[in-house]
């Protein structure tokens, strides 16, 4: 069974960082290219960053360019978002997903809340 | 960014009655896919490459479309489909989502 436990949320003040995890089991973790995807409270889906399975290629949304940056460990089947210069727009529930060609998303965690505040 | 509209944005429909989601995109995609999203939960993939039923998904529902223009179609609606209904296109980066529909029960 596929499963993906996100990881690392909670209250932080705005400017500061946070990193995120999301554990992966249930499939061949290096197989696969992994995405961050975040819903704020209340709206709707927000594609956030893409890594592919070795990490060659890595895509973000503009709204997080230069300030988040995804990174995985195959070893550990361990997808990240480390999380710099936090606004209260970023507040929002976290999930990672796998992605399947052509462009869609089978499996999704659980996700995580993160609240930007002072 | 191809952006995708929904419509209607909430809806009520009653036990039986056939429902219509409609999801417009800016511009031409090749595919477009759905999420069903309970209260409180993560959204599931429900229907993916236009027209094909995800793992688990009653055939009641139904997808179709192409180009700029496509539909989620529920036959007759039950209880359990009261939910929000999420389009998203894959075709172009970046991927982007619908605003949703909320369905609810009548």
């Amino acid at each position: 069974e596929v499963q993906l436990v996100e990881s690392g949320g909670g209250l932080v003040q705005p400017g500061r960082s946070l990193k995120l995890s999301c554990v992966a089991s249930g499939f061949t973790f290096s197989n696969y290219g992994m995405n961050w995807i975040r819903q704020a409270p209340g709206k709707g889906l927000e594609w956030v960053a893409y890594i592919s399975s070795g990490s060659s290629y890595i895509y973000y949304a503009e709204t997080v360019k230069g300030r988040f940056t995804i990174s995985r460990d195959n070893a550990k089947n361990t997808l990240y978002l480390q999380m710099t210069s936090l606004r209260s727009e970023d507040t929002a529930l976290y999930y990672c997903a796998r992605p399947v060609q052509p462009g869609y998303f089978d499996y999704w965690g659980q996700g995580v809340m993160v609240t930007v505040s002072s | 960014e191809i952006v995708l509209t929904q419509s209607p944005t909430t809806m009520a429909a009653s036990p039986g009655e056939k429902v219509t989601l409609t999801c417009r995109a800016s511009s031409s995609v090749s595919y477009m896919h759905w999420y069903q999203q309970r209260s409180g939960t993560s959204p599931k993939l429900w229907i993916y490459e236009t027209s094909k039923l995800a793992s688990g998904v009653p055939n009641r529902f139904s997808g179709s479309g192409s180009g700029t223009s496509y539909s989620l179609t529920i036959n007759s609606m039950e209880t359990e489909d009261a939910a929000t209904y999420y389009c998203q296109q894959g075709s172009s980066y970046p991927p982007t989502f619908g605003g949703g529909t909320k369905l609810e029960l009548k």
